[in-house]
């Protein structure tokens, strides 16, 4: 089946340490997000990647790193420089068109600081 | 003043009624909206994209478009206690040299008793 797949589904981290959420898609779509959601909070965008090998700083970066070296894979690395990494990360992809992107999520990743 | 807005909640309504979901932006050329459901430790699944003026249905939903008044609202008839959901609104932004913005509002809890 076609889809968006996020591993692992719930990851503890101890603090100072670096952890990576994996992100793979085989809807053949151009661009991929990750979005990061606080409870009771609305999505935060963290980076975007239009290309294979290209991606954008979003709207909270600081503290985050990512990578895209395939097409069907856009990784997330939280770094120990992120002071408040305890939330629900959400990888999308989308494809483009004439108005815009239709963005689909994967099932999302809980992260907690231990 | 907020990107996109929508009210917290929680809305409720009884089961049978029509739920009313409202959301304004901020961005005049705005260009095309979304709705997203997303239940409790889930990701949020789309619901409904409009991009002209006007009423757009899909089954029990649908999306209004005022674009002068920058307003998009998600009707929900017969609602059903499977219903009961936080809904969220998005807008997407197409930039000036390529790309996209999507923006998701905080979203709206709907409870639907019985």
């Amino acid at each position: 089946d076609g889809g968006i797949t996020q591993s692992p589904k719930y990851l503890f981290r101890k603090e100072g340490q670096n952890v990576t959420l994996s992100c793979e898609q085989n809807l053949n779509h151009d661009a991929m997000y990750w979005y990061r959601q606080d409870p009771g909070q609305g999505l935060r965008l963290i980076y975007y990647s239009q290309i294979v090998n290209d991606f954008q700083k979003g709207d909270i970066a600081e503290g985050y790193s990512v990578s895209r070296e395939k097409k069907e894979s856009f990784p997330l690395t939280v770094t120990s420089a992120q002071k408040n990494p305890t939330a629900f990360y959400l990888c999308a992809s989308s494809i483009e068109g004439l108005t815009g992107n239709t963005i689909y999520f994967g099932e999302g990743s809980w992260l907690t600081v231990v | 003043q907020k990107e996109v807005e929508q009210n917290s909640g929680p809305l409720s309504v009884p089961e049978g009624a029509i739920a009313s979901l409202n959301c304004t932006y901020s961005d005049r050329v705005s260009q095309s909206f979304f709705w997203y459901r997303q239940y409790s430790g889930k990701s949020p699944e789309l619901i409904m994209s409009i991009y002209s003026n006007g009423d757009k249905e899909d089954g029990r939903f649908t999306a209004q478009l005022n674009k002068a008044s920058q307003y998009v609202s998600l009707l929900i008839r017969d609602s059903q206690p499977s219903d009961s959901a936080t809904y969220l609104c998005a807008v997407n932004l197409i930039l000036t040299g390529g790309g996209n913005k999507l923006t998701f509002g905080t979203g709206t809890q709907l409870k639907v008793e019985l």
